[in-house]
């Protein structure tokens, strides 16, 4: 069946420092959906990627979307203490599923 | 804005009780969706209701049921709820079905 991983599944980032998580599918993708869940919150839609090589910005978050569609990265500069949570990815086959999480902690 | 509502954020129950857990979604969406979220396990999709009456089992619907009477409101049944039902339990819906899904807070069950 489909699967999507993520990798790393935790990671301690130094606030200030740059950091990126990935994400790798069993299959190719429609599209891919990064989610944000922060500590006792629920997960909130950041961004999808559609097209093959697709790269979307916003502002300190840089989404890429693989050349095959089957893999996905987000990178995080500079980071910031709001920056900690879980991030999500969730790809597209012919349903939606959601890879496990990449938890991020902060350290000030 | 939308909003996705659950009736409870945290919910006690026995084992073998019966458990209504409800959603509703103010955005006229026709998808919604449950989801229960474990430790490691990340989001596991339970049901999905793409109108109203009409549902398909997602990943792990083993012991669950669902009921959509109404565009608004999806709730999720446990007809004799176990103790390894215990967990964050999350509603979404979503305009399109595969895209962009808007979550509700969650419920956090726990079954003694």
């Amino acid at each position: 069946g489909q699967q999507v991983m993520q990798i790393p599944q935790y990671q301690h980032v130094q606030e200030g420092e740059d950091f990126t998580t990935y994400c790798n599918s069993s299959t190719t993708l429609s599209n891919i959906q990064w989610y944000k869940q922060r500590p006792g919150g629920h997960p909130v839609f950041l961004i999808q990627l559609v097209k093959s090589g697709e790269v979307k910005k916003q502002k300190r978050l840089t989404f890429q979307f693989g050349e095959a569609k089957k893999n996905s990265s987000l990178h995080i500069t500079a980071t910031q203490t709001t920056d900690v949570g879980t991030y999500f990815c969730a790809g597209r086959d012919n349903r939606l599923a959601f890879g496990k999480g990449n938890q991020v902690v902060v350290i000030p | 804005d939308v909003k996705v509502t659950q009736s409870s954020r945290y919910l006690v129950k026995r084992t073998g009780e019966k458990v209504f857990l409800e959603c509703v979604q103010d955005m006229d969406h026709e998808n919604m969706f449950w989801y229960r979220q474990d430790p490691g396990l990340g989001l596991r999709l339970i049901y999905f209701s793409y109108d109203v009456k009409m549902k398909e089992k997602g990943d792990i619907p083993e012991g669950y049921s669902v009921s959509r009477e109404k565009k608004e409101r999806f709730s999720l049944i446990l007809e004799s709820a176990s103790t390894n039902q215990t967990s964050m339990y999350l509603c979404a819906s979503s305009l399109f079905r595969w895209n962009e899904q808007f979550f509700g807070p969650g419920t956090r069950l726990t079954v003694l």
